[in-house]
């Protein structure tokens, strides 16, 4: 298996829903990553994770929370989301640095 | 951190042409660059890397070369076809973190 999966493909929810985005991967990984990109702009890391522990957080707001349960799965919990964070979230993962970032099909969030 | 530019933000060519795209970075230990190609609705996929340790990599129709000493490296595609047209991203590396450029859409014109 050589693929990313994200799950949902797509998510609208209110200011006040909660909830999370999913991201898979079966290539044995031990780096996975979080961004967000809006329209027409590039990847923006929101975090990464190293052998399941966070090693980087790029100041994100903590209305997103992220964690790796296990070596293949990586979550993004959403709560109390504003319109601004409507964009496409992409799940990537790679071995350890520097190696190619492999990304999944990504979750279009809008934010109502 | 690393910071990447990239240029040009929009280029037209005409089918068969070729294309140039470049990056300069700011971090001399940044060691991997990487390209990658998205399409509209897409995720973003390699097309081709290159390692501070190389000057020149070819696949194919598509070469990228690195000038360590200038930190800027660059992306050509020869022979443009209309499905080469989407937008272009480098990237140089700070250990396992990536940082983007701006991003090229090109259009190959039929």
């Amino acid at each position: 298996d050589t693929e990313v999966t994200q799950t949902p493909k797509h998510l609208v929810m209110g200011m006040t829903n909660k909830k999370s985005l999913k991201c898979e991967q079966h290539m044995g990984h031990r780096a996975m990553y979080w961004y967000k990109q809006k329209a027409k702009k590039p990847p923006e890391l929101m975090f990464v994770y190293s052998y399941e522990k966070l090693s980087i957080n790029e100041s994100v707001p903590s209305r997103f929370s992220p964690e790796c349960p296990n070596s293949s799965l990586l979550n993004l919990h959403l709560h109390a989301l504003q319109p601004e964070d409507s964009a496409l979230y992409l799940c990537a993962s790679s071995q350890l640095a520097p190696e190619t970032q492999y990304f999944g099909p990504g979750t279009r969030l809008l934010v109502l | 951190g690393e910071n990447v530019e990239q240029h040009p933000s929009t280029l037209s060519v005409q089918e068969g042409d070729s294309a140039v795209i470049k990056c300069t970075y700011s971090d001399s230990a940044s060691n991997y660059f990487p390209w990658y190609k998205q399409e509209l609705g897409k995720r973003p996929q390699l097309i081709i890397d290159i390692r501070s340790n190389v000057g020149e990599k070819k696949d194919q129709r598509i070469a990228v070369t690195l000038n360590k000493t200038a930190k800027h490296f660059s992306l050509h595609i020869t022979e443009t076809q209309p499905e080469d047209s989407a937008v272009y991203f480098c990237a140089g590396n700070t250990g396992n973190q990536f940082y983007f450029g701006t991003g090229t859409s090109l259009t190959v014109i039929p």
